[in-house]
């Protein structure tokens, strides 16, 4: 079975700039999180949709925002990027959202803002 | 709030010697933990969770990891480390009452494995 898949891999973009990240999550799983890692603040969630509805959001403001299509694939966006955003983006599935269901991670998509 | 602290930014043990990361956890309700670890440069891997039942529990690559509900503590620990063990890894946390699907992570713990 492939593993969860996120592009691109690497991006460079300016600040006021737009970007758009795409996650496809492993087969049969219905369930995908997005979280920012950054040396300083660790790991952060950002938002966790299931079934097409976001059903949780992070402390993150409305710059940052996602969506999840029917077939479980989900993007992020992030508008009006600034120089913290710079960040790796990690995108992870599960089968369900239920607690006790581990998250499988992509290899992330490392954005940097200039 | 859910709360995840892992004390030691880093961690040095000799290869072939017993391994010791510690986690911390803090829930309203009943936990639900995970261990994960990241290679550089790559996502995250699942190593082991604790859900309900016995309280060690073991996982991929020869990792356990030990649940103390009086410490409030998940422990992550291996018998014998590799070299190839080095890497970061993160406990976390999700409460099993509170109707959130939220992982919380702590900050990390560099496992630097010396040959």
């Amino acid at each position: 079975k492939a593993g969860v898949t996120q592009t691109p891999r690497y991006l460079i973009k300016t600040r006021g700039q737009q970007v758009t990240l795409s996650c496809s999550p492993i087969s049969g799983h219905r369930s995908v999180s997005w979280y920012q890692q950054t040396p300083g603040q660790g790991l952060q969630f950002l938002f966790e949709y299931f079934s097409e509805t976001q059903r949780n959001k992070g402390n993150f403001p409305g710059r940052f925002s996602g969506r999840q299509f029917s077939n479980s694939r989900s993007e992020m966006n992030v508008s009006t990027l600034e120089l913290g955003d710079s960040a790796l983006y990690l995108c992870a599935s599960s089968l369900s959202p239920d607690s006790y269901n581990e998250q499988f991670f992509g290899p992330g998509t490392r954005l940097t803002v200039l | 709030a859910q709360s995840v602290a892992q004390p030691e930014d880093q961690v040095n043990v000799a290869e072939g010697n017993p391994l010791t990361v510690k986690c911390t956890y803090s829930v309203s309700g009943n936990p639900y933990l995970f261990w994960y670890v990241q290679y550089p440069n790559r996502g995250l891997q699942f190593l082991l969770k604790y859900i309900t039942g016995d309280n060690l529990v073991k996982g991929s690559y020869g990792f356990e990891a030990e649940f103390n509900k009086s410490q409030t503590s998940f422990h992550l620990k291996k018998p014998s480390a590799l070299v190839s063990d080095s890497a970061l890894y993160f406990c976390a946390v999700r409460d099993s009452g509170a109707g959130s699907y939220q992982l919380t992570f702590g900050k990390g713990t560099k496992l630097s494995v010396i040959p």
